[in-house]
């Protein structure tokens, strides 16, 4: 079965310019979750689907990032203008939704702002 | 203020040893607890979980324990091999609002010696 797929796995961009990150989650799975892997502050989730709505988007860090899902097998992250403190990996996971569900995460895509 | 500690950032293993990884937890709301293991340049992969109303989990080789009294998780690996050399996170879920959120510990890179 495959799993969750994150495309691009890299992105290097120059401050000021819209970085688009995609994924694919895991079919069948309701539940999905976008994180920020930084050194300083580790693994944080930034925004949480259930069911394609968008149900906690707490953890954005600002105006600047938004991200949709459009349907049950496609998401986006996008963030517009990028700067360099935005560098990081980001990963999406997906799971199903309630009771001992496991997140299953993908690759991430590790995302350099010059 | 850090919910999931994972006070070791290493440990060193000889191979077919047993390796004993550490995490604590301060929110009593926890009521499951995962294990992940990353590889460089890949997403964290599920391991092993354990619900808050079990004290041990076993998976082949892995083993998680749950001292909810000391809000204390280890996993052991027993015999450790060298493809278990990666980084280990502990992550945690609490009961109730906002139930889908995992909180992450820093990790612990495990290294096993051939």
């Amino acid at each position: 079965d495959a799993g969750v797929i994150q495309s691009p796995r890299h992105e290097v961009t120059e401050m000021g310019q819209e970085v688009t990150l995609r994924c694919k989650p895991i079919s069948g799975h309701n539940s999905l979750f976008w994180y920020r892997q930084t050194m300083m502050r580790g693994l944080e989730l930034l925004i949480y689907f259930n069911n394609n709505v968008p149900i906690d988007d707490s953890g954005m860090p600002e105006d600047r990032f938004s991200a949709k899902m459009p349907n049950a097998s496609f998401s986006t992250l996008k963030i517009q203008p990028s700067e360099p403190r935005d560098s990081a990996v980001y990963f999406c996971a997906s799971s199903l939704e309630g009771g001992y569900q496991p997140q299953h995460f993908g690759d991430g895509t590790r995302l350099s702002i010059l | 203020d850090q919910q999931v500690k994972q006070n070791s950032p290493s440990l060193s293993v000889q191979e077919g040893r047993i390796s004993i990884l550490n995490c604590d937890y301060t929110n009593s709301m926890f009521d499951y607890f995962l294990w992940y293991k990353k590889y460089p340049a890949e997403g964290p992969t599920f391991l092993i979980s354990i619900s808050s109303i079990k004290d041990k989990n076993e998976d082949g080789r892995f083993t998680v324990f749950l001292n909810k009294s000391a809000k204390h998780l280890s996993l052991h690996i027993v015999p450790s091999q060298p493809g278990d050399s990666a980084v280990y996170f502990c992550a945690a879920r609490a009961i109730g609002a906002g139930s889908y959120q995992l909180t992450f510990g820093k990790g612990t890179k495990l290294s096993v010696i051939p």
